[in-house]
């Protein structure tokens, strides 16, 4: 499969297991927050999603918390199963910026069995 | 309902020659969007193409152009290619609005020699 990264982050869970992924972003004018998972030899696949005028927004074992403060993004994935390993992606929105996304550097996540 | 479709998968050309590639949208979506994803720059925005105009341009050269069709379809071409251009490149479409989701395609895999 494609490389996406050859010095991503790396996060190594023990499946059932609790997965935190952070995401930190720059522009205080994004008003529009996505998670997305990577899948070797795939596209990005949509996970979650978050308006800037949220703090918390939960979803089928993910929750996605915004604290605007300090520019700060994280997707919980609870009992973390193999099928979660991939690489993960925070992207933004910025106001008045059509449907350009903008991405983070991705973040792998290791499920261990 | 059909995903995001990009053809072809693979390419392998040579420096100096040009480039098209081509993305199906899902059915109904208007906007079409295209990254390119490589492992020192990670995913970076080409442009947007919305009721065949483009909407949105991010930073590339004009080496780097596209267009859309009236059935939502896109193509992107890239003239005199050089190394730095091999990548994946990914197609990703949503109904309209900044706020719609976006769903990548599998993406096309372009190798110059």
């Amino acid at each position: 499969g494609e490389s996406v990264g050859l010095h991503l982050p790396t996060l190594s869970v023990q499946e059932g297991d609790n997965s935190i992924i952070n995401c930190a972003y720059s522009n205080s004018a994004s008003d529009y927050f996505i998670w997305y998972k990577q899948e070797s030899g795939k596209g990005p696949q949509f996970i979650i999603d978050i308006r800037s005028n949220m703090d918390k927004r939960q979803g089928q074992r993910v929750t996605v918390l915004l604290n605007k403060t300090v520019k700060h993004l994280s997707l919980q994935i609870a009992a973390t199963q193999p099928g979660d390993s991939a690489v993960y992606f925070c992207a933004e929105i910025l106001n008045n910026a059509g449907n350009m996304l903008t991405f983070g550097g991705g973040t792998r996540l290791m499920v261990k069995p | 309902k059909a995903g995001v479709t990009q053809t072809p998968r693979y390419l392998i050309k040579t420096r100096g020659q040009q480039v098209t590639l081509s993305c199906s949208p899902i059915s109904g979506h208007r906007s079409v969007s295209w990254y390119q994803q490589t492992p020192g720059q990670g995913l970076q925005f080409l442009f947007e193409y919305f009721s065949e105009t483009q909407r949105n341009k991010g930073n590339f050269p004009g080496r780097f152009s596209g267009r859309q069709f009236s059935n939502s379809r896109s193509e992107m071409n890239v003239s005199t290619l050089e190394l730095g251009d091999s990548a994946l490149y990914l197609c990703a479409s949503s109904w309209a609005s900044p706020s719609d989701t976006q769903y990548f395609g599998p993406g096309t895999r372009l190798t110059v020699l």
